[in-house]
């Protein structure tokens, strides 16, 4: 059974940064592709990025490339999201999500993780 | 782009409904849908349009092609409450798109 598991709550201040973990057991990390998605209160998903754990690969939703970045450690399956210069507009829970090589849903989801922003 | 319709509705549980989302542009048939209870993930429902994802009940099914797609709940039970998303996948520039969703409400 794959399972994602996501580290617990955070609450930052305005202009600091927060990593946020995503442990995959039960798939191989290099055989999916790992996306970032986030979720304002009230709102749709919004997607902020991918990695391909193969290469270590990126891409960034362009709306998002200054503000995140994403790795992986293969040996420990787990993928990362570091979030910078945070503001309260970034208060969202956010999930990880695998995606099968060659499609494009979402199949297995984190349980997300919220981080609020506030000062 | 994904624009959903309605945006909320109430139904009584046996009845039928479709909900509806259209793309600002030919995505081919990469369409998926999913569904969102509180405080929980979205689930995947249905990929490529039409097919159903494993555990999805068959009273699911999608349909449509192009830009104009539709999902069906032939009759709705009362687990069926939550927010419905569509999403698809732009091949170049790489990005995800999520519809605005349809609220579901149970009477």
């Amino acid at each position: 059974e794959v399972q994602l598991l996501q580290s617990g709550a955070e609450a930052r201040k305005p202009g600091t940064s927060v990593r946020i973990s995503c442990k995959v057991s039960g798939v191989a990390l290099t055989d999916v592709y790992i996306h970032w998605l986030r979720q304002a209160p009230g709102g749709a998903p919004e997607w902020l990025a991918f990695v391909d754990p193969e290469d270590g690969e990126t891409v960034y939703a362009p709306n998002f490339q200054a503000s995140v970045s994403m790795t992986t450690d293969t040996s420990a399956d787990t993928a990362y999201l570091d979030l910078t210069k945070i503001t309260s507009d970034d208060t969202a829970v956010y999930y990880c999500a695998t995606v099968p090589r060659t499609q494009y849903f979402y199949d297995h989801w984190g349980q997300g993780t919220l981080v609020s922003v506030s000062s | 782009v994904l624009t959903q319709s309605p945006a909320t509705l109430s139904l009584s549980p046996g009845e039928r409904v479709t909900l509806s989302c259209r793309a600002s542009q030919n995505v081919g048939g990469h369409l998926a849908w999913y569904q969102q209870k509180p405080d929980q993930p979205p689930r995947l429902l249905i990929y490529d349009v039409s097919k159903r994802a494993s555990g999805t009940p068959a009273r699911f099914s999608g349909s449509g092609s192009g830009t104009d797609f539709t999902l069906t709940i032939s009759s709705l039970e009362p687990e069926d409450f939550g927010v419905y998303y569509c999403q698809q996948r732009n091949d170049w520039p790489p990005r995800i798109t999520f519809g605005p969703g349809t609220k579901l409400d149970l009477k």
